[in-house]
């Protein structure tokens, strides 16, 4: 399985950008790179998921560079609400012999 | 709307009570996940059904079972629950399973051992 390695907290202020990093340097041909946001005492929430180059939806942008040994969460303009955790998954969800498993994920903090 | 529930949301047993976390699904979805997070830690995969077929983590502990009496039923059973199990419980659907297919999850029952 692809370990991924994310900053474990960040901090931002309401209605700036911010990009959080995730590694994973054994990455494998059929997989897939997934971000899920969770809030206390939810279940994570899909947020988007890409293969390569950039994707993006009405809530996230995601950079995937030439290698895809790592990828890049984009939000724009957060607000106090985007406050959670954030988990990149990385894996052939439950095909071949692969699954994705929830990496350690990155606090993010927005403060007013 | 279509969705994932985790029935009851509280659970507080006493240590060794047998003790069973319930989930359905509206969404239909062939996929039914459980995972178990401790505070302040990512999911951990425990184990997940494909249709009726049972996929077991090799680092789940026999204490823990699960059954799928059809498609959107799907129930957690800790035989013996010791207070390390104390957590929360999700629940996740995922359509096919395929690595395309995001996985939907549910609210949580957070599980106290007394």
């Amino acid at each position: 399985l692809a370990k991924t390695t994310q900053p474990i907290s960040m901090d931002s202020y309401e209605g700036q950008e911010v990009n959080i990093t995730c590694s994973h340097n054994n990455i494998a041909t059929n997989d897939y790179i997934t971000w899920y946001q969770q809030f206390p005492s939810q279940g994570p929430r899909f947020i988007i998921q890409g293969y390569k180059t950039k994707v993006t939806n009405e809530v996230a942008s995601l950079f995937i560079p030439a290698d895809r040994k790592s990828s890049t969460l984009s939000l724009p303009r957060v607000s106090l609400s985007d406050t959670a955790v954030y988990y990149c998954l990385v894996g052939d969800a439950l095909t071949n012999a692969g699954k994705s498993t929830f990496g350690d994920g990155t606090t993010l903090t927005v403060k007013p | 709307d279509a969705m994932v529930i985790q029935n009851p949301r509280y659970q507080v047993t006493q240590f060794g009570k047998p003790v069973t976390l319930s989930c359905s699904q509206t969404l239909n979805h062939n996929v039914m996940y459980w995972y178990q997070q401790k505070s302040s830690q990512a999911p951990k995969l425990l184990f997940h059904y494909y249709d009726k077929d049972f996929n077991n983590e090799a680092d789940t502990p026999d204490n823990f079972q699960s059954r799928r009496p059809n498609t959107s039923f799907c129930f957690l059973d800790i035989r013996s629950p010791g207070l390390g199990d104390a957590a929360m419980y999700l629940c996740a659907t995922s359509s096919t399973g395929n690595r395309e297919d995001e996985q939907y999850f549910g609210p949580g029952t957070r599980l106290t051992v007394t």
